[in-house]
């Protein structure tokens, strides 16, 4: 079956930069985009970019195509997102989730917190 | 940007009531929607994609309907357990996704 699994919880301080993993299982990787979300305390889930997991072409949001990066291991089977110069808005729950067929899969989140 | 409007924001109902929570969206989508049910501390969980069909293993109470931009989610009899917060959401493999901003059903 598909998997994501995320790694752990990070703390961070303001200006610091966190890399959170997608490691992924149960279909071909290269077959599907990943997409990355975020979802702050008692807000709606917010769509941060995504990645061609075939090719490593990406696509991000304006809101933080500043400072955020996505890429791949393919050899791995996984995702990365690098968010650099965090503040302290940027304390959220990062999902990775991918549409395989029918069905969109999520991770079951990474909590990042930005505080000094 | 495809902009997304959920309502409404909140909905107070009892154990058996019939819910409906709308998602008009700016531009045609061609039904590629999903409503999502999500309990604090938890991820989304998938109910409906592509605007009307059921996620397996999704209770049957649970429907989606419409197409072009209006879009509904609906309860048919409401349960304990479906006191949450739902979203609806545009997606594509290859495009920028967009959520509304959510619905809480709350206890009457």
């Amino acid at each position: 079956q598909v998997q994501l699994v995320q790694s752990g919880a990070e703390v961070k301080k303001p200006g610091a930069s966190v890399k959170v993993s997608c490691k992924t299982s149960g279909y071909t990787f290269t077959s599907y985009a990943m997409h990355w979300v975020r979802q702050a305390p008692g807000q709606r889930p917010e769509w941060m970019g995504w990645i061609n997991t075939a090719t490593g072409g990406t696509e991000y949001s304006r809101k933080v195509q500043d400072r955020v990066s996505i890429t791949r291991d393919t050899s791995a089977s996984a995702a990365y997102m690098d968010l650099d110069s965090l503040r302290s808005e940027d304390t959220a729950i990062y999902y990775c989730a991918t549409i395989a067929g029918r069905t969109v899969y999520w991770g079951r989140g990474t909590l990042v917190t930005v505080s000094s | 940007d495809i902009q997304m409007t959920q309502s409404p924001s909140t909905l107070s109902a009892s154990v058996g009531d019939r819910v409906t929570i709308t998602c008009r969206v700016s531009q045609s989508i061609n039904n590629w929607l999903a409503w999502y049910q999500q309990k604090p501390g938890k991820a989304p969980k998938y109910l409906i994609y592509r605007a009307s069909s059921l996620e397996s293993g999704v209770p049957s109470r649970f429907s989606g309907s419409g197409s072009g931009t209006e879009f509904t989610l609906t309860i048919s009899s409401l349960q304990p357990d479906d006191f949450a917060t739902y979203y609806c959401q545009q997606y594509n493999s290859y495009s920028p996704w967009t959520f509304g901003q959510g619905t809480k059903v709350e206890i009457k």
